[in-house]
């Protein structure tokens, strides 16, 4: 069975950081590209950003480039999200999702973990 | 950026209705449309890919269509466990979601 856990969440302060990581167990997970996905409370869904199988190519959507890294190690088949100079508009649940095929599409998604940027 | 805009918001329908939910790019993103329901408190499900795939495990009830800019997500006879959230998603580029559409109990 397909499972993903997220954990790392938490509150933190304007400009400040987080890493999350999200563990993966029951398939190849070398062979999967991996996403993160938030939803703010009450909204809807926003890709955040994605990483090939491989580790060799990343992409991001804008509001977080140059903010939010993420990264696999795919002998410890966890993913990662390193998270900096954090903004009010990043709360959210951050899920990790595995895509099906290479267009990602999210077929298997963790529990989430959530981010509160307050002061 | 690729916009996508589900319509409507909000849907009021019966067991039993037939219902359809659209979603439009703002360019043209062939067949790269994916479908998610969300419930309350819980995570988004894969229901189609690619426009019209049926993902495992959906019941045949559900069903997809279109190309290019327009969207479908059709429920043939809706079950008390579909009301939920749905959302299209476009994979053509980086990834973007609709707003969600809530369908809700008349």
């Amino acid at each position: 069975e397909v499972q993903l856990l997220e954990s790392g969440g938490g509150l933190v302060q304007p400009g400040g950081s987080l890493r999350l990581s999200c563990a993966a167990s029951g398939f190849t997970f070398s062979n999967y590209a991996m996403n993160w996905v938030r939803q703010a409370p009450g909204k809807g869904l926003e890709w955040v950003s994605g990483i090939k199988g491989n580790g060799g190519r990343t992409n991001y959507v804008d509001s977080v480039k140059g903010r939010f890294t993420i990264s696999r190690d795919n002998s410890k088949n966890t993913l990662y999200l390193q998270m900096n100079s954090l903004r009010a508009e990043d709360t959210a649940i951050y899920y990790c999702a595995k895509e099906l095929t290479v267009r990602s599409e999210f077929d298997c998604w963790g529990q989430g973990t959530l981010v509160t940027v307050s002061s | 950026d690729i916009q996508m805009t589900q319509s409507p918001s909000s849907l009021s329908a019966s067991v039993g209705d037939r219902v359809t939910i659209t979603c439009r790019a703002s360019q043209s993103i062939s067949i790269y449309l994916n479908w998610y329901q969300q419930k309350p408190g819980k995570v988004p499900r894969l229901l189609i890919y690619t426009a019209s795939s049926l993902h495992s495990g959906v019941p045949s009830r559900f069903s997809g269509s279109g190309s290019g800019t327009d969207f479908t997500l059709t429920i043939s006879s809706l079950q008390p466990e579909d009301f939920a959230t749905y959302f299209c998603q476009q994979s053509y580029s980086a990834p973007s979601f609709g707003q969600g559409t809530r369908l809700e109990i008349k």
